[in-house]
């Protein structure tokens, strides 16, 4: 199983601002089959990101992903008061997927 | 429009079993429920996402992988049919309480599981005597 550790656990930081979200993966991840997910509280989680650099359909382009095989990350250009979330990388190239333990962008 | 919808949760006792369901709805470019893999992913209250397990699609196989954490006790199985997709979950403990999301592995294939495009609303399963 690939273990992947988000950091940091909580970024805090004002509108505006940029953001980025690092997971590191435990061994390579195959065809950098990585994927992002923003989830708000209460909330089911939104695909932002698959195949480490490919923003899904709807997505604004202040989100990019970036990143091959151990470390991936995720950047966010300037804050809107909607990006305050929880945010998990999921490497999806070998069984079984897992999950990033989540980075929370929180409002300083 | 796809759409998944969970059903199924609700309070259990520890040792019993549930079975969740996961309808699928919607047109997409051409493509129907059987062509993709579909994925259950919980949530435990206040915690991360975990992955639970997937079934690939009759195109590969139709073979299904689990969680360490589920294997031998959760098994998935698919209705291409009626576009459902199961959980069935058995030998509940109180560490399975959680939302259980069911969702489209988009882009699986032989090794890929895909990623996750469109999720249910989560069904919540609480485990407690």
């Amino acid at each position: 199983e690939i273990v992947l550790t988000q950091s940091p656990g909580t970024l805090s930081l004002s509108p505006g601002e940029r953001a980025t979200l690092s997971c590191r993966a435990g061994q390579s991840v195959s065809y950098s089959y990585v994927a992002w997910y923003q989830q708000k509280p209460g909330l089911t989680p939104r695909l932002l990101i698959f195949g480490s650099s490919n923003r899904a359909p709807g997505i604004p382009d202040r989100f990019s992903g970036s990143g091959s095989g151990t470390d991936f990350t995720l950047t966010i250009s300037r804050l809107e008061p909607e990006d305050f979330a929880v945010y998990y990388c999921h490497q999806y190239g070998s069984s079984p997927g897992t999950f990033g333990q989540g980075t929370k962008v929180e409002i300083k | 429009e796809v759409q998944l919808v969970e059903s199924g949760g609700g309070l259990v006792q520890p040792g019993r079993s549930l079975r969740l369901s996961c309808k699928f709805s919607g047109f997409s470019s051409g493509f129907s429920f059987g062509d993709y893999a579909m994925t259950w992913v919980r949530q435990a209250p206040g915690k991360g996402l975990e992955w639970v397990g997937f079934i690939r699609s009759k195109a590969f196989g139709g073979t299904i992988e689990y969680a360490a954490s589920v294997t031998g006790r959760f098994s998935i199985s698919r209705d291409d049919s009626e576009s459902i997709a199961y959980l069935q979950m058995t030998s509940l403990k109180t560490e399975d309480t959680a939302v259980y999301y069911c969702a489209r592995g988009f882009g699986s294939g032989w090794i890929s599981v895909g990623y996750l495009d469109t999720w249910g609303q989560g069904t919540l399963v609480t485990v407690s005597s």
